[in-house]
């Protein structure tokens, strides 16, 4: 059980486009979601945690205008990089948390490429 | 601010040897938690760690936790090939905002 899914697997778009990422769970209901970001060698990053039914919490310095997170279920999350550039490249994890859980379960990742 | 930090940042052995990690973070917790990450893919949760625990065991992993020093270490005994991945540690209080280490990256040598 506790399986987090990503769709897609791997994007490559062209500078000014938008893209939208999901994140389901499949056999539970998530309350939280995260949305991380990982660039190269280097580490996991929090952007923002969503709860169901209301906005989602971005961490600081990342623009809400253009990562917008829309988490409409239990089982949905999704996250669309809007007007992508070259340096929003990067490898974009989620997590999902179910109620009264103690744990995260991650999803496995996203490579988004931007020409 | 990133929380935890791991050292070393690289660790290559001999399949067989064993692999120790270490995190050190900055305040308190409620647990700390092990991931591994193989190159391109997600995470996996390897073990939590309580901050009333010392040490916890699972297979061939040990973890250990001194909160006095805000310190943990993760040993992998009898390292094989397929333990080459990232490590990371992780800091949070319950589901909240998990705080990651810059991880370890190691190497296992056939």
């Amino acid at each position: 059980g506790a399986v987090v899914s990503q769709h897609p697997s791997r994007v490559i778009c062209k500078s000014g486009t938008s893209v939208k990422i999901e994140c389901r769970s499949l056999d539970f209901q998530a309350t939280t979601m995260f949305w991380y970001r990982q660039f190269p060698k280097q580490s996991l990053m929090l952007m923002a945690t969503s709860n169901e039914g209301s906005k989602a919490t971005y961490e600081q310095g990342v623009e809400k205008d253009k990562f917008l997170i829309n988490h409409a279920s239990l089982t949905l999350s999704t996250l669309t990089v809007t007007s992508a550039h070259p340096e929003d490249s990067s490898f974009y994890i989620c997590s999902a948390s179910p109620r009264a859980y103690n744990e995260q379960f991650f999803g496995p990742g996203t490579r988004l490429t931007v020409l | 601010s990133q929380q935890g930090e791991e050292d070393p940042q690289a660790l290559s052995i001999q399949e067989g040897e064993n692999a120790t990690m270490n995190c050190s973070y900055k305040t308190s917790i409620n647990n700390l938690q092990w991931y591994r990450q193989n190159s391109g893919r997600g995470l996996v949760h390897l073990i939590l760690i309580r901050s009333n625990e010392r040490e916890k065991h699972s297979g061939r992993l040990r973890v250990t936790l001194d909160t006095s020093k805000k310190s943990s270490s993760l040993l992998i005994t009898a390292s094989r090939a397929a333990d080459t991945a990232s490590y990371f540690c992780a800091t949070g209080k319950g589901a909240q905002k998990l705080v990651f280490g810059q991880g370890t990256r190691l190497t296992i040598n056939p």
